[in-house]
């Protein structure tokens, strides 16, 4: 079946612009994370989601960035008044169960976020 | 919060021998430990993963072995391939039965050489 989806895949935006990134989790997942990762480095937890709810958003860096999945399927991350330090690659993952059993995180093919 | 450890940063082997890529994390209530490949341009992929209640787990070429006492935890991945070649990513985490917000260390970059 299709996997994690993410859109757009690229994003070039200019400094004080906001930037709405999409994920498409599989099919049935309970539960969506987001992550973001430097060039390098690995994956950083921002945030995740069990259904609808937001049950974890300590690594979202400051109050311009914000996530939401308001019908526990796609989720959108929001970044407001970007600055060139927000550029990263920004990917989600999902996983079937919100724990114990189902426990992989399937990641998505990521949104790379350029700030000029 | 948990901190993960990884070591080396890149690794390079001959093709037919063995790599071995270690991680320390910090929380002792960490019970979940996941390795990832990711090879260039592509998204990180699980490969094994291993809960804090075993001491070892094996699937074919790769291996995965915990030591809670000391914290840390080790990829041993045998007969080494040209398509081992990749970043590979150790990562921790708290299982709950509410999420698991994973924790990831800095990666190494094997390279398997012919």
């Amino acid at each position: 079946g299709a996997g994690v989806s993410q859109s757009p895949r690229y994003k070039v935006t200019k400094r004080g612009q906001d930037v709405a990134l999409r994920c498409d989790p599989i099919s049935g997942h309970v539960s969506l994370y987001w992550y973001r990762q430097a060039l390098g480095q690995g994956p950083e937890f921002l945030t995740y989601f069990n259904y609808e709810a937001q049950q974890d958003k300590s690594g979202l860096p400051n109050d311009r960035f914000s996530a939401e999945r308001p019908e526990g399927s796609i989720s959108t991350l929001t970044i407001q008044r970007t600055e060139q330090r927000d550029s990263a690659m920004y990917r989600c993952a999902s996983t079937l169960g919100a724990g114990g059993p189902g426990n992989e995180q399937f990641f998505g093919p990521g949104t790379r976020l350029t700030v000029l | 919060g948990e901190n993960v450890e990884q070591h080396p940063s890149t690794l390079s082997v001959q093709e037919g021998d063995s790599a071995v890529i270690k991680c320390t994390y910090s929380d002792s209530a960490s019970n979940y430990f996941p390795w990832y490949k990711q090879e260039l341009g592509k998204r990180p992929q699980l490969i094994i993963d291993i809960r804090s209640n075993v001491g070892e787990k094996k699937d074919q070429r790769i291996a995965v072995t915990l030591n809670k006492t000391a914290k840390h935890f080790s990829l041993h991945i045998t007969e080494t391939q040209p398509e081992d070649s990749a970043v590979y990513f150790c990562a921790a985490s708290i299982l709950t039965g509410g999420g698991n917000k994973l924790t990831f260390g800095t990666g190494t970059q094997l390279k398997v050489e012919l």
